[in-house]
């Protein structure tokens, strides 16, 4: 139990739908993370929220929308999605940006699978 | 942007010690060395991290060369639970924020 929960655990999607990623963590946390790992690549990092407000969103298709409402929650909102976004998105927690001494700690991720 | 070099697997005798190295020979002087894990189908666990000094905590040690060039994680007694791909990460990209992982060591321990 890492104190960063991830839901749903799997997702099949058509192309046209619209579906949403959950993320929660319950560590105090007050900057969380979007990452993508795509199969035999490393993980890319997609988009940076610190004390709700988002820092970096690093060149992502804006058919990926996250909303981080509080310090403990963020989402991943998808909409007309391309099979290659395909992949395992895993979110990650850290008490706060800007410190290289602070570890992030991830949840087990969303398998997102689209048709 | 510092990088890291890692043997691609590694094998290990369950009980035993596993000991894992890491090339870091362009590390920074204010960048620390982390190391993550990544068992199948989940996400990466945090193992633990260090600066110049070594590092020990309930899961592992973290041994850092005097010239910080290199490192070494250590599993004291390894389980089958640990076989996994083990990340050697030197934080951090210009903003401070990725991880950067690169391709890890694959340890398989068997019986």
């Amino acid at each position: 139990e890492t104190g960063v929960t991830q839901t749903p655990r799997h997702l099949v999607m058509g192309m046209t739908n619209k579906k949403s990623l959950k993320c929660e963590q319950h560590l105090g946390h007050n900057a969380m993370y979007w990452y993508k790992q795509s199969a035999k690549k490393p993980l890319e990092l997609m988009f940076v929220y610190n004390f709700k407000e988002q820092t970096e969103n690093n060149s992502v298709p804006s058919r990926f929308s996250p909303e981080c409402p509080n310090s403990s929650h963020l989402f991943l909102h998808l909409h007309t999605l391309q099979p290659e976004d395909s992949a395992l998105y895993l979110c990650a927690s850290s008490p706060q940006t800007g410190y290289s001494n602070q570890p992030q700690h991830f949840g087990d991720g969303t398998r997102l699978s689209i048709l | 942007d510092a990088k890291t070099t890692q043997p691609t697997s590694m094998d290990c005798a369950e009980g035993r010690a596993a000991n894992l190295p890491c090339n870091h020979s362009t590390i920074s002087g204010n960048e620390y060395v982390y190391w993550y894990r990544q068992i199948h189908s989940q996400g990466p666990q945090y193992i633990i991290h260090g600066l110049k000094n070594n590092e020990t905590n309930e899961m592992a040690s973290l041994i850092i060369t005097e010239d910080r060039k290199s490192s070494t994680l250590i599993l004291p007694h390894a389980t089958l639970r640990d076989t996994a791909v083990y990340y050697c990460i030197v934080r951090v990209d210009q903003a401070g924020t990725a991880l950067i992982f690169g391709k890890g060591t694959t340890l398989s321990v068997s019986s």
